[in-house]
């Protein structure tokens, strides 16, 4: 799985969009970029992932630039229970064959929305 | 819908003790299972996996093991706990198939546990 790279922190105010970025410069064709968060003291949380379109959900919106080298996480109006690590995965599905194989969680980016 | 049980929440257990944690997950069927440990401040490390019915792959030498005696149930053991087992232990499900949506993992609430 390709390497990524996102900032240690972040803050937000209540009721504004939070853009958490993701830069994966090595991904290759075939991985896709998933985005989780762990609120303090819960297990992760999936929030969306996409290929190279542009996906949106009723939790949040990515954005992969063309050359998907980076990415965009949107939380459109963050409130205080976004408050959290948000961490980018750049992972290849499995297409054949069985087994499967853990996710590789890096340090993320700890956002948080101040009221 | 999908939902994915953990018990206990919390556990402190002395060192020497045995362990036994439990994770269901209702509303799917022949899911994928996981367990990972989650030390203070660290990132997720996967323990164990299991693609069925007493199908279990290991990730890392330790002192625990897993068991899978139903489709739905997951089974974190220990016969004698070590100071270092403490953490947060967490299972997570996928659906089974291949594909990037088969993919995302659903996370339990997890299990506290402090080995004293």
């Amino acid at each position: 799985d390709a390497k990524t790279t996102q900032p240690t922190s972040m803050d937000c105010a209540e009721g504004r969009a939070a853009n958490l970025p993701c830069n994966h410069s090595t991904i290759s064709g075939n991985e896709y970029v998933y985005w989780y968060r762990q609120i303090h003291s819960q297990g992760p949380q999936y929030i969306i992932h996409g290929l190279k379109n542009n996906e949106t959900n009723e939790m949040a919106s990515l954005i992969i630039t063309e050359d998907r080298k980076s990415s965009t996480l949107i939380l459109p109006h963050a409130t205080l229970r976004d408050t959290a690590v948000y961490y980018c995965i750049v992972r290849s599905p499995k297409y054949s064959g069985g087994g499967a194989d853990g996710l590789t969680f890096g340090k993320g980016t700890h956002l948080i929305i101040q009221p | 819908s999908q939902t994915i049980h953990q018990w206990p929440a919390t556990l402190v257990q002395p060192v020497g003790s045995p362990l036994s944690l439990e994770c269901t997950v209702e509303g799917t069927s022949n899911p994928n299972l996981y367990w990972y440990r989650q030390a203070a401040g660290r990132g997720l490390q996967l323990l164990f996996y299991s693609v069925g019915i007493g199908q279990i792959s290991s990730e890392v030498p330790q002192n625990l093991s897993a068991s899978r005696p139903q489709d739905r149930q997951f089974i974190l053991s220990s016969k004698k706990l070590l100071l270092s087992d403490s953490g947060f232990y967490l299972c997570a499900w996928t659906p089974a198939g291949t594909g990037a949506m088969y993919e995302t993992q659903y996370f339990g609430p997890g299990t506290r546990l402090l080995v004293l």
